[in-house]
């Protein structure tokens, strides 16, 4: 069984750019959910896809934006980089539908630093 | 809207001195609480699912317990390779089932 898997491991950027993070789910999971987490803090929800739709956003501006693929490998896309956005960047996956919440298993992260 | 609180920040204990993690949390129609082991620079890992009060689950030396207002995870006799950030979290399971994490505890055993 094949775990969570990002990519980049580390990026540097400038304000003002673009990023693409990349995540690929745990085998048999259908849902991928994104959040943020900044040095010594809790992880922040972004946002969350279930099957290809974006099922549930957190309190993160429209610049912060998402797909998910047929494969339900996903990308984070985060548009106009403000220096606040340097963080760890981290994708879990779930198997999710009718039973309940199941519990998401997490990446090893992305390191965004925003110069 | 939902908000979890852990607590200590940070702890520091000798190899072998047991101690416990508190998360309180204040959610409407909590559907699941986790806990997460988090190392530096790594993504959470996953320990323990609790669903309704008066539940329990043990992993090695960790157990977790859980009531209507808040969750203790008990670190019986730890060993150094217990060293890690502790973080807690809550779902309503509503649409997007988020995770709602507190801050995490900082657990430090020295040999």
């Amino acid at each position: 069984e094949t775990g969570v898997t990002q990519s980049p491991t580390h990026l540097i950027k400038t304000r003002g750019q673009q990023v693409t993070l990349r995540c690929s789910s745990q085998s048999g999971h259908n849902t991928v959910s994104w959040y943020q987490q900044a040095l010594g803090q809790g992880p922040q929800f972004i946002f969350q896809y279930y099957r290809e739709e974006e099922n549930g956003r957190g309190n993160f501006p429209p610049r912060f934006s998402g797909l998910q693929f047929p494969n339900y490998s996903s990308e984070l896309n985060v548009n106009a980089l403000e220096l606040d956005d340097s963080a760890l960047y981290l994708c879990a996956s779930s198997l999710d539908g009718a039973g309940g919440p199941r519990e998401q298993f997490f990446g090893p992260g992305t390191r965004l630093t925003v110069l | 809207e939902d908000q979890v609180t852990q607590s200590p920040e940070a702890l520091r204990l000798q190899e072998g001195e047991s101690s416990s993690l508190n998360c309180s949390y204040t959610v409407s129609g909590l559907r699941g609480l986790f806990w997460y082991r988090q190392d530096p620079g790594k993504g959470p890992e996953f320990l323990f699912t609790l669903y309704s009060a008066g539940e329990e689950k043990e992993k090695e030396r960790l157990k977790a317990t859980l009531t209507k207002k808040e969750s203790f995870l008990h670190i019986t006799a730890p060993k150094p390779e217990d060293s890690a950030t502790y973080l807690c979290a809550v779902t309503r399971g509503a649409a997007g089932n988020k995770l709602t994490f507190g801050g995490g505890t900082r657990v430090l055993v020295k040999p």
